[in-house]
């Protein structure tokens, strides 16, 4: 069974850097399919962050791609994301997911950014 | 960027009641086009995908409907664990992009 774990500082000072981790168990990053973050402001609706491919292969939304870095590790079946420079409007519950029809999420982590 | 607009944002059903919740896009996204479900405190759960197949175990009560720039979503008869909030979302083009959600409640 396809299970996605994200991990990370639940808390991040304005102006610095959110950092999430996914873990994925049950498949192969390798074998196919882009991998995501989505995020969810509080009481708000859903925004695409990125995707990458295990290849490398990356896609941002433009209105977060020049704070957004998202990297794979297929070693530990693992993709990460970077986001910079970060406010409290990036306070968000903050999913990790598989596809672009996305058929697995991650239970997501609550991401608070203050001082 | 290819902009998703539902409606109603808010629809007050009975239970046992049809639900009809539409999404639109703003240019064609063929059948690339995906539906949510999503309640309070829970990740969101993918209910259609190719505009009208059901995911993996979705009940049949669940059916999708459209192409190009019009879908729909139908609900046959709501039961109490189908109050929930639900998204489309387009998946024909990067970047992808979602619609602001349709709150199902209970009238």
């Amino acid at each position: 069974q396809v299970q996605l774990q994200e991990s990370g500082p639940g808390l991040v000072k304005p102006s610095e850097t959110l950092s999430l981790t996914c873990t994925v168990s049950g498949y192969s990053i390798s074998s196919d399919y882009y991998w995501g973050w989505i995020r969810q402001p509080p009481g708000k609706g859903l925004e695409w962050i990125g995707s990458i491919y295990h290849s490398g292969s990356t896609y941002y939304n433009p209105s977060l791609k020049s704070r957004v870095t998202i990297s794979v590790d297929t070693s530990k079946n693992q993709f990460s994301l970077k986001l910079r420079s970060v406010s409290a409007a990036d306070t968000a519950a903050y999913y990790c997911a598989r596809g672009n029809r996305i058929d697995y999420w991650g239970q997501g982590t609550l991401v608070t950014v203050s001082s | 960027e290819i902009v998703m607009t539902q409606s109603p944002a808010t629809l007050s059903v009975s239970p046992g009641e049809r639900a009809t919740l539409s999404c639109r896009a703003s240019q064609s996204v063929s059948s690339n086009l995906a539906w949510y479900q999503q309640k309070p405190g829970q990740a969101p759960r993918l209910l259609i995908y190719g505009a009208s197949t059901r995911a993996t175990g979705i009940p049949a009560r669940f059916s999708g409907s459209g192409s190009g720039t019009e879908f729909t979503l139908t609900i046959s008869s709501l039961q109490s664990e189908d109050f929930a909030i639900y998204y489309c979302q387009q998946y024909n083009n990067w970047p992808l992009t979602f619609g602001g959600g349709t709150k199902v409640q209970i009238k």
